[in-house]
């Protein structure tokens, strides 16, 4: 278990739009910045969005982030087959005292 | 171009102990945390442990506080993670992960993994 916690999966049709939530606490999200994370099978995680809602170059506008409050959220658009992943959100916790990444969410195209 | 190499990975048995390391280039080594991650089979992503640059701070997940020790050497730009009493549930790959700009605190450069099992 996380104290971050997504949805176990989120699916769509290619072309169409997914968003990915991602709920914590005060001492988390509420306070720290969020990030989103890409993990491909046999690939190392990539980071997607950094500082909740930046995209490092030369990944796509169709990946965007946001936040509120204790919560973040990534968005898809555009669904490609490619997106196929398993996404996850981290931000620092203070009372644990250690980075936290959520349990992930799996994205299916449909 | 910021590269992170890892090693030491292997099979031991319940109760052992392993040593990763990573090494790493492309960067100035001693201005950024270093970090592991792991991911044990059919598991998500758990971050295991952190160092700052100075290695004068240090962090661990509850799940290995008083097992693991994370360390650096910024003369090698190497980071390590002594593994004591492994348990059957440390199986996983190890990442190691470099945060820091340009991406803020996002653990934004990872290695390929070392993988460590724990079986008898």
């Amino acid at each position: 278990q996380s104290v971050l916690t997504q949805p176990p999966s989120v699916s769509a049709a290619p072309g169409q739009k997914v968003t990915i939530s991602c709920s914590g606490s005060s001492s988390n999200i509420g306070k720290h910045l969020v990030s989103w994370y890409q993990h491909l099978p046999g690939t190392a995680p990539k980071v997607l969005i950094y500082e909740n809602y930046k995209r490092p170059s030369g990944i796509p506008d169709r990946f965007s982030g946001s936040k509120s409050g204790t919560s973040a959220t990534l968005g898809i658009t555009g669904l490609q087959t490619g997106d196929e992943a398993d996404y996850y959100c981290g931000a620092w916790d203070d009372t644990l005292r250690a980075y936290v990444f959520a349990t992930g969410t799996e994205v299916t195209v449909l | 171009e910021v590269q992170l190499v890892e090693s030491g990975g292997g099979l031991v048995n319940p109760g052992g102990s392993l040593r990763l390391s990573c090494t790493t280039s492309g960067f100035t080594f001693s201005d950024y945390s270093i970090n592991w991650v792991r991911q044990a089979p059919g598991k998500g992503l758990e971050w295991v442990s952190l160092i700052i640059g100075s290695g004068n701070d240090v962090y661990y997940a509850d799940s290995v506080v008083g097992r693991f020790t994370i360390s650096r050497d910024n003369a090698r730009n190497s980071v390590y993670l002594q593994m004591n009493s492994l348990r059957v549930e440390d199986t996983a790959l190890y990442y190691c992960v470099r945060e820091g700009a340009p991406y803020g605190d996002a653990r934004g450069f990872w290695g390929q993994g070392a993988r460590v099992t724990v079986s008898s």
